[in-house]
């Protein structure tokens, strides 16, 4: 197993450019998460789904989408990016969609907004 | 809302020291909380789960004990090796919530 999956690695973008970002999980997991990780916060959650066709809004949604059409995947969309975006972005993945799981995630990708 | 606070904020200990690194919660209703581990410019990886029915659980020189009603948890590193520097997150699953959070982690470092 790959486990969880993303890609770019590192990306540089200006202001106002949109690009997506990519997660894959080869695990058959049910819930798949994005986090973005900022120094000394921790990390929060932008968007979340719980199966393919289910996505949901975490604690900082605003100036990302997202979409679930398989299990499989679940990319995460910039559609302005803003300096403010600059960040550790990290894609996670557990079974069941259900709140008793290990979490597993990607080895992130690195944003950087000019 | 849950907030999660890791103290302190970094660590610095000779080799072969027993160390404990803490987590605390504000609020106890939690499914269950997770100790990751980070490397530097790396993703995270999970060490240990505790449901929020258990009190401990333990992986090699590893052992994370959870107090519910406190609102704390500790992740005890027996023998502490070079290889172990790294930063260790907490986070916890509310009820009700899919939004896991995370404390800023401990910033541990095992000098030779």
């Amino acid at each position: 197993n790959a486990g969880v999956t993303q890609t770019p690695k590192f990306q540089v973008l200006k202001t106002g450019q949109s690009m997506t970002l990519q997660c894959a999980q080869d695990m058959n997991h049910e819930y798949m998460s994005w986090y973005r990780q900022d120094p000394g916060m921790g990390l929060r959650l932008i968007h979340y789904s719980v199966g393919a066709g289910i996505t949901d809004q975490g604690e900082v949604p605003n100036g990302y989408n997202v979409s679930r059409s398989t299990t499989e995947d679940f990319p995460l969309r910039l559609l302005s990016a803003a300096p403010s975006q600059t960040s550790v972005y990290f894609c996670a993945s557990s079974y069941g969609g259900t709140t008793y799981n290990e979490q597993f995630f990607g080895p992130g990708t690195r944003l950087t907004v000019l | 809302k849950q907030e999660v606070t890791q103290i302190p904020a970094a660590l610095s200990v000779p080799e072969g020291e027993n160390l404990v690194l803490n987590c605390s919660f504000t609020d106890s209703a939690i499914y269950n909380l997770q100790w990751f581990r980070q490397d530097p410019g790396k993703g995270l990886t999970s060490l240990l789960l505790i449901q929020s029915s258990q009190r401990e659980q333990t992986s090699g020189r590893l052992n994370a004990s959870l107090d519910k009603s406190s609102g704390r948890s500790t992740l005890y590193i027996a023998a502490s090796q070079p290889g172990d520097s790294a930063t260790y997150l907490c986070a916890v699953r509310p009820y009700n919530n899919n939004d896991m959070r995370f404390g800023a982690g401990t910033r541990l470092t095992v000098k030779p």
